[in-house]
């Protein structure tokens, strides 16, 4: 599976678009790019995923550039409940060996009132 | 719904002592997962279970087995617990373990076991 690249943390205000970014320049054609989010204290929370096109879900959108290197998870209206770690994971779909999830560090989104 | 559902969500144990993590999900899912997760550390596959009647090891297998009593049920067990088991445990579900495309894969995790071994 690609290696992923996110910023340690951001910041945002309550109420505004939270857009985090994250870099997998080394994609391959067959991987897909999932995002989670763990609250403090809470199990992994699935959010969104996507293979080239832009996605939206009741959670979030995700956009995925044209040459699919980077990719934007986006909460469009930021509550004090999203404050999270926020995982990026790029990971082949429907074959080989990709049953672990592999969670880097992520980015620890932090939504102020 | 509940989803993935585990049992205990505390546990203090102290060094030798045995006990077993249960995990139940209502989904109907073929596949199960335990992991540990340590400070400041992303999560470690111990077991999983691709279908009921199979299990197979993770990145982390020893000193841990595991039962896949039903489709449902995944347990997960400490024969001797030491202090480098203390960790905090998820268990999770997916429809399928890889085949079926994108949505079958996706993981649904418990609240947790937070497991301290003395």
């Amino acid at each position: 599976d690609a290696k992923t690249t996110q910023p340690p943390s951001m910041d945002c205000a309550e109420g505004r678009a939270a857009n985090l970014p994250c870099n997998h320049s080394t994609i391959s054609g067959n991987e897909y790019v999932y995002w989670y989010r763990q609250i403090h204290s809470q199990g992994p929370q699935y959010i969104i995923h996507g293979l080239k096109n832009n996605e939206t879900n009741e959670m979030a959108s995700l956009i995925i550039t044209e040459d699919r290197k980077s990719s934007t998870l986006i909460l469009p209206h930021a509550t004090l409940r999203d404050t999270a770690v926020y995982y990026c994971i790029v990971r082949v779909a429907g074959g080989g060996s990709n049953y672990k999830l592999t969670f880097g560090k992520g980015t620890l989104l932090t939504v102020n009132p | 719904n509940a989803g993935v559902t585990q049992t205990p969500k505390f546990q203090v144990l102290k060094t030798g002592q045995s006990m077993t993590l249960q995990c139940a999900q209502d989904m109907n899912h073929n596949s199960m997962y335990w992991y540990r997760q340590d400070p400041g550390m992303g999560l470690r596959l111990i077991y999983y279970s691709a279908s009921e009647g199979t299990t197979d090891k993770g990145e982390v297998p020893n000193g841990y087995n595991v039962s896949r009593l039903n489709k449902r049920e995944f347990s997960l067990r400490l024969e001797s617990a030491a202090p480098s088991q203390t960790s905090v445990y998820f268990c999770a579900s997916s429809e399928a373990l890889w085949a079926g495309g994108p949505a079958k894969n996706i993981q649904y995790f418990g609240a947790g076991t937070r497991l301290s071994v003395l």
